[in-house]
């Protein structure tokens, strides 16, 4: 089955514990992204990667990183995560740029720091 | 600036009633207009997307259309049911240098029986 998957898919931890959420998708894509949504402000791009060893920042990268070492993966990680950083984080994927191809989301990662 | 606007925030709907969701952009140039569906707690899943030349397109009881020189779409559900609780985002295609989505926050349908 075609899908994007995400884990944890819940992560409740504390101030300053890095931590990583990986992603990974079985569909051959070049392109992915990793999002938060947040109430009222609806889904912000964080960062994309257009393929391997390349990624560029989105709208809201800081206190992010990210890696695209291979094709499938793409682990987004936070080196010392704060309160504000609690959030609905997405993955997705898609064959090329978001805006010209169809694009995949996870299931999601609900991510508390406390 | 590229704003996408969607109207309105939430809805209460009896089962069986259509509804419509607005959504107004001002993203220009742009390449296409996308409908996602959201439930609760899950990632977005596409209902539809267009280009700048289309002005419709369905998807079974999901039909949207597309007025590309007032910058505004709509998403009219027909005959809903509970499964389509859900929320509704409207997503713009902006057409530069690479390409970029810029995301309107969502209408909130809630169908009760």
């Amino acid at each position: 089955e075609a899908q994007v998957t995400q884990n944890p898919r819940y992560l409740i931890t504390v101030t300053g514990k890095k931590l990583t959420v990986t992603c990974s998708q079985n569909m051959n894509h070049e392109y992915m992204s990793w999002y938060r949504q947040d109430p009222g402000l609806g889904l912000r791009q964080i960062y994309y990667s257009m393929n391997v060893e390349v990624t560029d920042k989105g709208d809201v990268p800081e206190g992010y990183k990210v890696s695209r070492k291979e094709k499938r993966n793409f682990p987004l990680i936070l080196e010392s995560p704060s309160p504000n950083q609690t959030s609905l984080y997405f993955c997705a994927s898609s064959l090329g740029l978001a805006g010209s191809y169809e694009q995949y989301f996870g299931p999601g990662t609900r991510l508390t720091v406390t | 600036k590229n704003q996408v606007e969607q109207s309105p925030q939430s809805l209460i709907i009896l089962e069986g009633k259509n509804c419509t969701l607005q959504c107004n952009y001002t993203v220009s140039p742009f390449s296409n207009l996308r409908w996602y569906k959201q439930d609760t707690g899950r990632g977005p899943v596409s209902l539809t997307i267009m280009t700048f030349s289309e002005n419709t397109k369905s998807n079974g009881r999901y039909t949207a259309t597309l007025d590309a020189d007032t910058k505004q779409s709509s998403l009219h559900i027909t005959a809903s049911q509970l499964s389509d609780s859900a929320s509704y985002i409207c997503v713009v295609t902006w057409r530069q240098a690479g390409t970029a989505l810029i995301f309107g926050k969502g209408t909130t349908l809630s169908v009760s029986s």
